[in-house]
């Protein structure tokens, strides 16, 4: 299975972009890279998903590394209610997603 | 909006008593997740099923935890006898997988306090 590898925590200032990074060096070819978010008190929460090339949608998007060893999720404009934990997660074909630690975005106002 | 719900949503019991938690997945969905959530853990996955039969139970203790599917509409997660360290966030999760990715949407979760 791929591991993944991100920054225990973020900070940042509410209206500011916010790069999480994530590296997933054992990805094999054909894994999706999904990233889900869990928001305090809820559930977690899908939040965009990618192969080779960087995604786009409502939530956020997704640049992802010409090698897919890395990728990064992009908020353009961070709120205070994307205060969450971020999950990088590259699953292994129809396999259930396994979450790490995450990364733990703090956003200031 | 389709949701996943569960039931309930908060349960203290004591040790040693049965423990069922309850979950719907999304209508049309084939997979349904059964996940736990403490502090130390993070979220680790229980069971999983896939067009109502158990595919992996793996994650579960199997003296005192069983899920089952009795229809498409209700999956349960029954803990006999619980114990103080089976306190956690129980969440349900349902997707349909069938092809390179997969979505999963989760409930609100069931926290379960044993004492």
């Amino acid at each position: 299975d791929a591991k993944t590898t991100q920054p225990n925590s973020m900070e940042s200032n509410e209206e500011e972009p916010v790069h999480l990074p994530c590296n997933h060096s054992t990805i094999s070819g054909t894994d999706y890279i999904h990233w889900y978010r869990q928001l305090p008190s809820q559930g977690p929460e899908y939040v965009i998903h990618g192969l080779t090339s960087n995604v786009n949608n409502r939530m956020a998007s997704l640049a992802i590394a010409e090698d897919r060893k890395s990728s990064t999720l992009i908020l353009h404009r961070a709120t205070l209610r994307d205060a969450a934990v971020y999950y990088c997660i590259p699953p292994s074909g129809n396999t259930p997603l396994v979450f790490g630690k995450g990364t733990r975005l703090s956003v200031i106002a | 909006d389709a949701r996943v719900t569960q039931t309930p949503r908060h349960k203290v019991t004591e040790m040693g008593q049965e423990v069922t938690m309850r979950c719907q997945p999304i209508l049309g969905h084939n997979t349904v997740f059964w996940y736990r959530q403490t502090m130390m853990q993070g979220l680790e996955l229980l069971a999983y099923f896939r067009n109502r039969a158990p595919l992996d139970d793996s994650g579960m203790p199997k003296d005192r935890f069983s899920a089952e599917m009795p229809d498409a509409t209700l999956a349960t997660l029954k803990i006999q006898p619980s114990e103080p360290r089976d306190s956690a966030v129980y969440f349900c999760a349902s997707g349909f997988q069938g092809g390179a990715y997969n979505e999963q949407f989760f409930g609100p979760g069931t926290r379960l306090t044993v004492l």
